[in-house]
């Protein structure tokens, strides 16, 4: 069975620092790879996927992922955090095929100006 | 684009009601997924259709829970009789056809039960 471990409920990070939101997986096979945004009161968004190819990926509101196959991960990365970027950030993966897509706990982030 | 489209947005009821949740998934989007979120357990997937067919029911909790999606553009999540553990965010969901495409979430509709 597929599954995505967030190993931390909460991130602080001062603003202008760099961020990293840590997602281990586990699926059969090739994964498809999601990271996902939700603010409060707010239905979860789209940042960034992996399906193939290149394993950095860069996604909307300057992020990006980059996708480790032998640790399997899928780290998501931002430059500079800033103080809009706090919110809720869910990983999620899905196996190739009629699979369902596995979202994990999710992780705060709490940017500090 | 209008995006996935929820109502109501909040919906209070006492225990023993029936609650209706609706959902409009984006124009030509062929799979349909309804969510429930809550603190202690997260996001759990209830069921999920493609093509209108449902294919997955194996994330509804209870038979007290049904799902339907008539056409295309419209499914709803019934609740009957409701109770205070239902108490929840439920978002729905929908994606185009393809393995890879990623899923748009409607704003979801806070349920109370009293």
């Amino acid at each position: 069975a597929q599954s995505v471990a967030q190993p931390e409920d909460q991130v602080n990070v001062a603003e202008g620092n760099p961020l990293t939101v840590k997602c281990t997986y586990s699926v059969s096979g090739n994964p498809y790879l999601f990271w996902y945004v939700q603010y409060p009161n707010r239905g979860l968004q789209f940042l960034l996927k992996y399906i193939t190819g290149d394993n950095l990926v860069k996604g909307s509101y300057g992020f990006e992922a980059e996708f480790n196959k032998s640790q399997t991960s899928f780290h998501l990365k931002k430059p500079s955090a800033l103080v809009s970027d706090s919110a809720l950030y869910f990983c999620a993966v899905k196996g190739r095929g009629n699979t369902p897509l596995v979202f994990g706990k999710g992780t705060r982030l709490s940017v500090i100006a | 684009d209008a995006g996935v489209i929820q109502s109501p947005r909040h919906e209070v009821t006492e225990m023993g009601q029936e609650v209706t949740l609706r959902c409009k998934p984006i124009s030509g989007h062929n799979s349909l997924f309804w969510y429930r979120q809550t603190m202690m357990r997260g996001l759990e997937l209830l069921i999920y259709f493609n093509n209108n067919v449902p294919i997955d029911d194996s994330g509804m909790p209870e038979d007290r829970f049904s799902a339907k999606m008539p056409n295309a553009s419209f499914s709803t999540l019934k609740i009957q009789p409701s109770e205070p553990r239902d108490s929840a965010v439920y978002f729905c969901a929908s994606s185009a056809t393809g393995e890879g495409n990623e899923q748009f979430f409607g704003p979801g509709t806070r349920l109370t039960v009293l």
